[in-house]
């Protein structure tokens, strides 16, 4: 089955500067690679996703790129804030029914 | 639209003692999906269910099984509950037609204890 690892497992950055979160993946045949943001107590929510036939793709401060080849993807967040602190989750997809397969998580913290 | 809802929020259960998670959506939904999540390992994927009479095991699925009751409900049930199936479990639902969307949304959530 599918293998997601990710890294780092925290993060703290300054407010302003910019936050990267790596992920590799095993399977070749994954094909969407979602990005998720959870805040403490609440639920996973989608904030960014790319499909392998795109290599990068940015909404706002936001960016994921896709290298597949080396089976890897990452998180770019440009000009902290301090609402972005949450753990975020990257995800591979694969089989019929579109299972996810989650990395185990970063805890990014931004410092005011 | 509410969508994705789960019942109960909280839960105490002792050990050897049975409980189901109730879940449902309202966005037509083919997929739906059954999660546990445990301090520093993501999420885990219990069961699933690609579409309405349709269920499949995930990657942790001992213990546990599930119902997939219409297309708007699917429910996981714990025979005898053990400590470790301390968690917080969250159900998700997302359309599997290929080409579509894959966006899973995910409910609120249940805490569950078993001491």
């Amino acid at each position: 089955g599918e293998n997601v690892e990710q890294h780092p497992s925290t993060l703290s950055v300054q407010e302003g500067d910019s936050a990267v979160i790596k992920c590799t993946y095993s399977d070749s045949a994954s094909n969407y690679f979602p990005w998720y943001k959870q805040e403490l107590g609440k639920r996973p929510q989608l904030i960014i996703d790319i499909r392998s036939n795109v290599g990068e793709k940015k909404d706002q401060r936001i960016a994921v790129t896709l290298n597949k080849t080396a089976k890897h993807f990452s998180l770019h967040i440009t000009e902290t804030q301090p609402e972005d602190s949450a753990v975020y989750f990257c995800a591979a997809i694969t089989g019929s029914a579109r299972q996810l397969t989650f990395g185990s998580g970063t805890q990014l913290t931004v410092l005011p | 639209n509410a969508g994705v809802t789960q019942t109960p929020k909280f839960q105490v259960l002792k050990t050897g003692q049975s409980m189901t998670l109730q879940c449902a959506q309202d966005m037509n939904h083919n997929s739906m999906y059954w999660y546990r999540q445990d301090p520093g390992m993501g999420l885990r994927l219990i069961y699933y269910s690609a579409s309405e009479g349709t269920t499949d095991k995930g990657e942790v699925p001992n213990g546990y099984n599930v119902s997939r009751l219409n297309k708007r409900e699917f429910s996981l049930r714990l025979e005898s509950a053990a400590p470790s199936q301390t968690s917080v479990y969250f159900c998700a639902s997302s359309e599997s037609v290929s080409g579509g969307t894959y966006e899973q949304y995910f409910g609120p959530g249940t805490r569950l204890t078993v001491t």
